[in-house]
């Protein structure tokens, strides 16, 4: 699986967007891009996933880049209960069910 | 409807002890997973079912760690002599066990080895 890159950490003041970005310039044509994120105490949370297309849905957009290398987790409005680690994972659509590789995540941090 | 669920929720034992951890997943759900998060550091991969068989199991760090899925629903993951560097979270979640299938979490197990 590819591997990905984050930033360690961001800040966001509530009401704003929260731009997150992943690279993963090693990405294979079969293989998805896929968010989740943790809350403090809690398991990881699906967030969105996507192929080539932009998608959205009532959590997130998800803006790929043309080349497939890198793309951004939108969050439009952020509050302070999207205060989170979140992980870029590219995970290949051709082997079924699967495991996710996690790395060490972004650190998003709501400010009021 | 009901989401993963896992027990205990803490769970503190002595080094060289005998632990089980149990997972329910989702009804309906034939793909289980086993992950362990240690502090700081994201979720890795220890074993995955596709119903009650073992599908992936590289994860699994050596011969202490153990896990089964008799009836292709409950899991437990079994650790024997149990020693400290085993203290961490252990997830489990499930999903339909398709390619995009969306894998829900449980709220893990906290395991401290004293």
């Amino acid at each position: 699986d590819a591997k990905t890159t984050q930033p360690p950490s961001m800040d966001c003041a509530e009401g704003r967007a929260a731009n997150l970005p992943c690279n993963h310039s090693t990405i294979s044509g079969n293989e998805y891009v896929y968010w989740y994120r943790q809350i403090h105490s809690q398991g990881p949370q699906y967030i969105i996933h996507g192929l080539k297309n932009n998608e959205t849905n009532e959590m997130a957009s998800l803006i790929i880049t043309e080349d497939r290398k890198s793309s951004t987790l939108i969050l439009p409005h952020a509050t302070l209960r999207d205060t989170a680690v979140y992980y870029c994972i590219v995970l290949s659509k051709i082997q079924g069910a699967q495991k996710l590789v996690f790395g060490q995540g972004t650190r998003l941090t709501i400010n009021p | 409807g009901a989401g993963v669920s896992q027990t205990p929720s803490n769970k503190v034992t002595e080094k060289g002890k005998y632990v089980e951890l149990r997972c329910d997943p989702i009804s309906g759900h034939t793909a289980l997973y086993w992950y362990r998060q240690s502090l700081g550091q994201g979720p890795e991969f220890l074993i995955y079912f596709q119903g009650t068989g073992a599908a992936d199991d590289s994860g699994l760090p050596n011969d202490r760690f153990f896990a089964v899925r008799p009836e292709g629903s409950v899991s437990t993951l079994k650790i024997q002599r149990t020693e400290r560097g085993d203290s961490a979270v252990y997830l489990c979640a499930s999903s339909l066990g398709r390619t995009t299938d969306t894998q829900y979490f449980g709220p893990g197990t906290r395991l401290t080895v004293l």
